[in-house]
């Protein structure tokens, strides 16, 4: 069984600031992937980076990148230069072995300006 | 451009009825996924699909059943909707066997059971 986990219900950044959401996953795959998703108020879930289990580079994507520790099991994502419409509930999940996506609780992201 | 859509946005439901969700992807996808989604509860798997006439039950089954006898649509029903039952359902799609792409989703469907 995989697992994901969020540990922080809610998060506060100052505009243009950095913040680091955590992420921490239990499996016993040897070959996965970890995403991360934003969800604003609207209630799409919108995909911002992937990182493969044998990817050797942590991701980035723009503003977005992934701290991908293997042997620490985490993969937090960290987003720079903060901007208002960052603010949203944003999901860590891993897709291992089953092909089936599973999610953490999620974390409510609010920029303040 | 690669889409799921999901039949409704807001849905207001009586206690007992029976309740239709529908989800449709045009990926040509073979994996297909019914969520529910709670505050402080993250997205709950409900049932998947690997495949037309195929459905496996997830993490939260109960009240719940699937369809799927096409490979572009997966129906997600509430056989007697309860109070309970109210709730974010989100669908989404995959491609086989991929553990490197990311799943799609829909827009969410928003339902009240009252």
């Amino acid at each position: 069984a995989q697992k994901i986990t969020q540990t922080q219900p809610g998060m506060f950044v100052q505009e243009k600031e950095a913040v680091t959401l955590d992420c921490t996953y239990d499996t016993s795959d040897p070959s996965y992937g970890l995403f991360w998703y934003k969800q604003p108020s609207s209630g799409e879930m919108i995909f911002l980076i992937y990182q493969g289990s044998y990817d050797q580079q942590n991701a980035t994507e723009g503003r977005y990148s992934l701290n991908f520790q293997k042997a620490r099991k985490s993969a937090n994502l960290v987003i720079s230069a903060s901007q208002l419409g960052d603010s949203a509930m944003y999901f860590c999940a891993m897709i291992g072995g089953s092909y089936i996506p599973t999610f953490g609780r999620g974390t409510s992201l609010i920029v303040h300006p | 451009d690669v889409k799921v859509t999901q039949s409704s946005r807001y849905l207001v439901k009586r206690t007992g009825e029976k309740v239709f969700l529908e989800c449709v992807q045009d990926m040509d996808h073979e994996n297909m996924f019914w969520y529910r989604q709670d505050p402080g509860l993250g997205l709950r798997l409900i049932y998947f699909s690997y495949d037309v006439k195929m459905k496996e039950k997830g993490d939260i089954p109960e009240g719940y059943s699937v369809s799927r006898e096409k490979k572009e649509r997966f129906s997600l029903i509430l056989e007697s909707a309860s109070t309970n039952q109210t709730s974010m359902y989100l669908c989404a799609s995959s491609p086989p066997q991929g553990t490197s792409t990311e799943a799609f989703f829909g827009q969410g469907t928003r339902l009240t059971v009252v």
